[in-house]
C-alpha cells in the first residue's frame, strides 16, 4: 500500500504556542490530503481537505485561522494549530488516497497534541 | 446526505471464537464503498476491507469478510478465529462516486478479545 508519514507522533506544547504538524506522502504524489480530528473513544472528524497549490476546504465549524493548512508541494501538507489552547488537545491524523492505488485512504500515524 | 451507523460501542469475544461487527450506512448515491479500518490503541488506522456497492460476491480478506446485504443497506465485518491482536476499535467508512475523496466514518466499536 502507499505510504503515508505524519510528523510529529506527539507534542506537547505550552498555552498560546502554535504548533506544526507534518503530512507527507512517501511513495506518490498527493494532489488532495484530508486532515482528522480525533477525541478519546471518538470517532474521526474531517476538518479540512488540502488541495496542493491553492486554499484549503474547511468543514463546517472548523476555524480557518486557527487551524492552517498548507500544501505547498504534491508530497507535503502542514497542519498550524496557532495559539494553542488546551481544548485542541487532540489527536490529529491525515489521510491520502493516490489514484491507481486502491479504494482506500491511507493514513499517516497521526499526531497526539497536549496543550498544557 | 450520508451517513454511517454502528451500534456496538463494545463487544467481548472470546479467543478463537468468531464475531460480527454491524455496520448500515445511508446514501441516494448509487456508486459507493464501503471500507472497514481497525485502530489499535497505538492511534494508526489499518486498512481491513473493502467492498463495492455494485460488487455481488461479499469481500474476504483472510480472516475478514464483510457481509454486505445492499437492500438492507448493510455492511457487517465478520472476524473469524479472533485473535488476541484484535482487540481494537474498528471503524465502518464510506465513500461515495460523488463526493470521492470524501471519507464518512461511523462512531466505532470497541472489540475485546478475552483469552
Amino acid at each position: 500500500g502507499a505510504v503515508v508519514s505524519q510528523h510529529p507522533s506527539w507534542v506537547i506544547c505550552k498555552s498560546g504556542t502554535s504548533v506544526k504538524i507534518e503530512c507527507r506522502s512517501l511513495d506518490f504524489q498527493a494532489t488532495t490530503m484530508f486532515w482528522y480530528r480525533q477525541f478519546p473513544k471518538q470517532s474521526l472528524m474531517l476538518m479540512a481537505t488540502s488541495n496542493e497549490g491553492s486554499k484549503a476546504t474547511y468543514e463546517q465549524g472548523v476555524e480557518k485561522d486557527k487551524f492552517l493548512i498548507n500544501h505547498a508541494s504534491l508530497t507535503l501538507s502542514t497542519l498550524t494549530v496557532t495559539s494553542a489552547h488546551p481544548e485542541d488537545s487532540s489527536f490529529y491524523i491525515c489521510s491520502a488516497s493516490p489514484r491507481g492505488r486502491g479504494p482506500e485512504a491511507f493514513f499517516g500515524q497521526g499526531t497526539r497534541l497536549t496543550v498544557v | 446526505a450520508q451517513k454511517i451507523t454502528q451500534t456496538q460501542p463494545g463487544m467481548f469475544v472470546q479467543e478463537k471464537e468468531a464475531v460480527t461487527l454491524d455496520c448500515t450506512y445511508d446514501t441516494s448515491d448509487q456508486s459507493y464503498g464501503l471500507f472497514w479500518y481497525k485502530q489499535p490503541s497505538s492511534g494508526e488506522m489499518i486498512f481491513l476491507i473493502y467492498q463495492g456497492s455494485y460488487d455481488e460476491q461479499n469481500a474476504t480478506e483472510g480472516r475478514y469478510s464483510l457481509n454486505f446485504q445492499k437492500a438492507r443497506k448493510s455492511a457487517n465485518l465478520v472476524i473469524s478465529a479472533s485473535q488476541l491482536g484484535d482487540s481494537a476499535m474498528y471503524f465502518c467508512a464510506m465513500r461515495t462516486q460523488y463526493n470521492f475523496n470524501k471519507f464518512y466514518f461511523g462512531s466505532g466499536t470497541k472489540l475485546n478479545v478475552k483469552p
